[in-house]
Parts: structure tokens; sequence; C-alpha cells
């Protein structure tokens, strides 16, 4: 079945950590796009990709990066300078970034600093 | 900038009765809307979406919504709602200040299910 996997389901990290959260389609989808979810506060755009090796910021990129060395795959990294990295963090993916497209979004991980 | 606005953060209803969840945004033109659903823990799954053409909108689980230009709004209905639609509910706009293809969410309303 076609769809986009994240994992760990769960991470902890200490302060001053950086981590990395996994994202992988086999959509074959064009554009992928990382989001941070807080209770009541929706979801906010973190950074997104229309296409292999490139990638743009979204409204809270600050102390987060990215990588799209392949299609299939668009890992975060929360670094240190993140201040408030708690949060659930989704993953989605559409088949380019044109207009009206719907997008497809992974299950989920919830990220706790300790 | 454009916005999308869920006025209710919480409803609870009973099971078989009616539901409608309100969403408003603000875009002059006619956007593309959509609304989405998201089960505790889970990514969220897309219930229906509208482009143009007909005003009202049908999707999966039962659910329908009506695209009103006059009230910039894009509500949720369900004529009898299931103890498995408690979820929380989310309301997107397509991004046409920013980046074409971005979505805009709302805050979400999250529904509860009386027995």
């Amino acid at each position: 079945d076609g769809g986009i996997t994240q994992s760990p389901k769960y991470l902890f990290r200490k302060e001053g950590q950086n981590v990395t959260l996994s994202c992988e389609q086999n959509l074959n989808h064009d554009a992928m796009y990382w989001y941070r979810q807080d209770p009541g506060q929706g979801l906010r755009l973190i950074y997104y990709s229309q296409i292999v090796n490139d990638f743009q910021k979204g409204d809270i990129a600050e102390g987060y990066s990215v990588s799209r060395e392949k299609k299939e795959s668009f890992p975060l990294t929360v670094t240190s300078a993140q201040k408030n990295p708690t949060a659930f963090y989704l993953c989605a993916s559409s088949i380019n970034q044109g207009l009206a497209l719907e997008q497809f979004f992974g299950p989920g991980t919830r990220l706790t600093v300790l | 900038a454009q916005s999308v606005t869920q006025p209710d953060i919480h409803i609870t209803v009973s099971e078989g009765a009616s539901l409608e969840l309100r969403c408003n945004y603000s875009y002059g033109a006619t956007p593309y809307l959509f609304w989405y659903v998201q089960s505790p823990g889970q990514g969220l799954q897309l219930l229906l979406k509208y482009f143009s053409g007909d005003t009202l909108v049908q999707g999966i689980k039962g659910f329908e919504a009506e695209f009103k230009r006059s009230q910039s709004s894009f509500n949720l209905r369900k004529p009898s709602v299931h103890w498995s639609d408690a979820a929380e509910y989310f309301c997107a706009v397509e991004d046409y200040g920013g980046s074409q293809g971005n979505l805009i969410f709302g805050k979400g309303t999250k529904l509860s299910v009386k027995p």
C-alpha cells in the first residue's frame, strides 16, 4: 500500500541535543511538507520541498533544518536552537506543489524534551 | 494575509444528532477549501475539498460542506453523528498570499459525541 511513514512514533530528547525525524513516502509525490502541531494551535508549516535538492522555509523554520536528497525522503532535524521543541510533528506530501492539490499526511511523531 | 477561523474550539453532540462545524476564511476571490479530520495521536485525513462549481460538496464518512461566498464560510455538516466521529476537525485554505500549493489551517474544532 502506498503511503507516508514517520518514525519514530515517540521521541525523547535531552535539552541541547539535535534529533532527526524521519519521513518517507512511496506515493511518488514531488512535494513534501513538515508541520508542527501544538494543542489549540492548528498546524504550522516548518519547511516544504517542491523537488529533490530544493526546499523552502515555512512560517516557523527557526531551529529546524531539512534535506531532500531523495524524492521519497524528507527528514527533519530539530536542533538545539529550537527553544520549545516539544510538539507533535506531521509530515505530508502532495503530487506536486500546484494549486488545489490535497496533501496526504503521515501518522506523526511526538517529540518530548526532557 | 489569509486566515482561517474555526470559531468553536470544542463541540459536544449526542449520537444520532446533526452536526455543523463552522469555518470562515479571509480571501477576496474564491479560494480552494479543505476539511480534514484527525483522530487522537494520528495524522490528518481529507474529508472533502472545494475547488469550484457546485457549492455543496460531498465527502467521505457521510460528511458534506457548503461554500457560501457571501458569508466567506465553508461549514461542515453531517445529518447523524456516530460515536466514531469523535475527533478533531480542521478547515484549511490554499495559501495564495504565500507559496501556491501550501495550506493555511484553522486551529481546529474538537468534537465529542455523547452516547
